[in-house]
C-alpha cells in the first residue's frame, strides 16, 4: 500500500471563500484521484489527476469550481472555490499503485464545513 | 443512476458470529470489485477484492463471493469482532488497462455487539 496524508484534516470556512486541500504520497504514483463524500452519502469521484496533464473531471464537476494541480508524482492539490454550504463534505484523495489491478488507497480525508 | 447498491444501511451482529454484507450492481461491464472499511474521521481502508474471473476470494477472516449472473457480491466476516464495527463500502470498476475510476455503493454500517 502507500502512506497518504492530507492537509488540512478539517476546516470551517465562510461562504464565498476558497480552500486548497493538499495530498501527499510517500511514493511516486501516476494516477491520483479526488473524491467527495457528502453527509450520509457514498463516495463520488470528482476528478482524476494525472501528472503532466490536465485533470479529467466527472460529470457534474467543473474545473472552475474544483481546480486541481498535480505538479509531481507525489503531490496534488484540490481547491474548492467560491464555497457554499452545499460544499460541506469530506474530501478524499486516493492513489492507484499501478500493480495491474484497480485497487485505490485513500488518504484520511479533509472534513470541510461551510457556514 | 446508482450502479452499485448496498440495500442494507445497517447490520448488527453478535461477536463471534458471521457478518454478511451484500452488494448489487447493474453495469455488466464491471469486472473488478472491492470492499473498503471506513471508521469515522478516517479514509476508507482497502479490505479485499475480487476479479470477475473468480467467484471467491479469501483473506483471513474476510471472504468475498461474486455471483456474476445475479450481479451480486457479498462480504463474509467470520468470526466477527467488535473492531469490525465500521461502515463498509463495496466498489466496482471496469478494467481499461490503465487506472480506472471506482464506483461506490452507499455503504452498510456494521455493528458487532458483545
Amino acid at each position: 500500500s502507500a502512506v497518504i496524508s492530507q492537509k488540512p484534516s478539517r476546516d470551517i470556512c465562510q461562504r464565498g471563500t476558497s480552500l486548497t486541500i493538499q495530498c501527499q504520497v510517500d511514493s511516486q504514483v501516476t494516477m491520483m484521484f479526488w473524491y467527495r463524500q457528502q453527509p450520509g452519502q457514498s463516495l463520488t469521484l470528482i476528478a482524476t489527476a494525472n501528472q503532466g496533464s490536465e485533470a479529467t473531471y466527472e460529470s457534474g464537476f467543473v474545473i472552475d469550481k474544483f481546480p486541481i494541480s498535480r505538479p509531481n508524482l507525489t503531490f496534488s492539490t484540490l481547491t474548492v472555490s467560491n464555497m457554499s454550504p452545499e460544499d460541506s463534505s469530506i474530501y478524499l484523495c486516493s492513489v492507484d499503485l499501478a500493480k495491474g489491478e484497480d485497487t485505490q488507497y485513500f488518504g484520511p480525508g479533509t472534513r470541510l464545513t461551510v457556514l | 443512476d446508482q450502479q452499485v447498491k448496498q440495500n442494507s444501511p445497517s447490520l448488527s451482529v453478535q461477536e463471534g458470529r458471521i457478518s454478511i454484507l451484500n452488494c448489487d450492481y447493474t453495469n455488466s461491464m464491471f469486472d473488478y470489485f472491492l470492499w473498503y472499511k471506513k471508521y469515522p474521521a478516517e479514509g476508507p481502508t482497502f479490505l479485499i477484492s475480487i476479479s470477475s474471473i473468480k467467484d471467491k476470494n479469501e483473506d483471513g477472516r474476510f471472504t468475498v463471493f461474486l455471483n456474476k449472473s445475479a450481479k451480486h457480491l457479498s462480504l463474509h466476516i467470520v468470526p466477527s469482532q467488535p473492531g469490525d464495527s465500521a461502515v463498509y463500502f463495496c466498489a466496482a470498476s471496469i478494467n481499461t488497462g490503465t487506472a480506472s475510476k471506482l464506483t461506490f455503493g452507499t455503504g452498510t454500517r456494521l455493528q458487532v455487539t458483545l
